[in-house]
This record gives structure tokens, sequence and C-alpha cells, in this order.
């Protein structure tokens, strides 16, 4: 299948910093990048949609300001969580399609982060 | 109503039993199947992916749409220790986000 990327595995920092997490497609372009949150022994909540060169969507109660999404090219999607506080605290995963692949999902390994 | 039911188990059952996992979803708009497998802490991982009713085989695992009665399955058979994981289904109505079920979580028993 196809290979996305996603990077830091897992992340701990103090309260009030920004966190950045980056989603990468290697072997294929990404129309369209997904993040997606998931609590302990919850299922997958998306957050918002992003197609290259355009502003992402936002899922209705997703704060756009504290989660910025950047969806610069083909490849690459990043999540920047700003001013983190300790319930911002979860797994974090994205997601990819493209043409190419029929428009299957895939996702990345996710990432965890911690906010002390 | 959610969109898309399922399940959460959990699930347990003996080394080479033939699991069931159901999902059943409202929209009758949905158009695309799928399956992932999530272990703990990783992403889902990409099982099986159908379009429309009928069935899908692929070594161990296989995939079942009835849109006449909105119901998904996967069947595992000779079900192995490594299987045990959590099995999220997903619906989608063709260029729009996956709608996930809850995913059941299974455990196979060595």
């Amino acid at each position: 299948g196809a290979v996305v990327s996603q990077h830091p595995s897992r992340v701990i920092c103090k309260s009030g910093t920004s966190v950045k997490i980056e989603c990468r497609s290697l072997d294929f372009q990404a129309t369209t990048m997904f993040w997606y949150r998931q609590f302990p022994k919850q299922s997958l909540m998306l957050m918002a949609t992003s197609n290259e060169g355009s502003k992402a969507t936002y899922e209705q109660g997703v704060e756009k300001d504290k989660f910025l999404i950047n969806h610069a090219s083909l490849t690459l999607s990043t999540l920047t969580v700003t001013s983190a506080h300790p319930e911002d605290s979860s797994f974090y995963i994205c997601s990819a399609s493209g043409q190419a692949l029929n428009e299957k999902l895939f996702f990345g390994s996710g990432t965890q982060l911690s906010v002390l | 109503q959610k969109e898309v039911e399922q399940d959460p188990g959990p699930l347990s059952v003996p080394e080479g039993a033939i699991v069931s996992l159901n999902c059943t979803y409202s929209n009758s708009a949905f158009q695309y199947f799928m399956w992932y497998r999530q272990y703990s802490r990783k992403g889902p991982e990409l099982l099986m992916y159908t379009y429309s009713s009928g069935n899908k085989e692929d070594g161990r695992f296989t995939a079942q749409v009835d849109k006449s009665s909105k119901y998904i399955s996967l069947f595992i058979r000779d079900s192995q220790p490594s299987d045990s994981a959590t099995y999220l289904c997903a619906a989608e109505r063709g260029n729009t986000p996956l709608v996930f079920g809850k995913g059941t979580r299974l455990s196979v028993i060595a």
C-alpha cells in the first residue's frame, strides 16, 4: 500500500508551547489530507480537511486558530497545535488520498501529544 | 443516530476461530466501504476496500457489503493472536471524508 509518514511519533511539551506535526505522502501525490484526533478507546474524530494550496476546512467545534493546518505541497501537510494545554493531549493522526490511488485513504502512524 | 454504527466489543476468541465483525450504516448514499485494523498507538492500516454490494476476499479476510440491509461485515478465518487489534469500519459517499464506526476491539487468545 501507499506510504504516509508522520513525525514525530511522540512529543511531550510544556503548557503554552506550540507543537508542529508533519505528514508526508512518500510515494504518491496527496491531493487531500485529513487530520484526526483520537482519545483512548475512542474512534477517529475528523478535525479538518486540507487540499493542496487551499485553506483547510475545519469540522464544527474545532478551533482553526488553535489547530493551524498548512498543505503547501502535494506531499506535505502540517498541523500546528498553538499554545498547547493539557486538554490538547491526544493521539493525532493524518491521512492522505490521491487520484492515483482511486481516492483510497492511507494513514500515518500517529503522534501522541502529551502536554504537561 | 450515528451514520455508521459498530459494536465496540471487546470481542475475545480462541486462536483458530472464525471472527465476524459487523457494522450498520444509515446513509444510503454511501458507495465505498472499508475495513481498517489499528494496533494500539498506531495509525489505522487499510485491510479491505469494496465498492457497492458484494464480497471481496484477501487471504484470511473476507469483506461483505449488503446495501439492501445497510450491513457491512468482515470475516477473519483461522484467527491468530497477531490479529488482536481494533477493527474500524468506514464508509464514504465518494470524494468526501470517511465516516468511521467506533471500532471493535478484538483479542485472539492463544
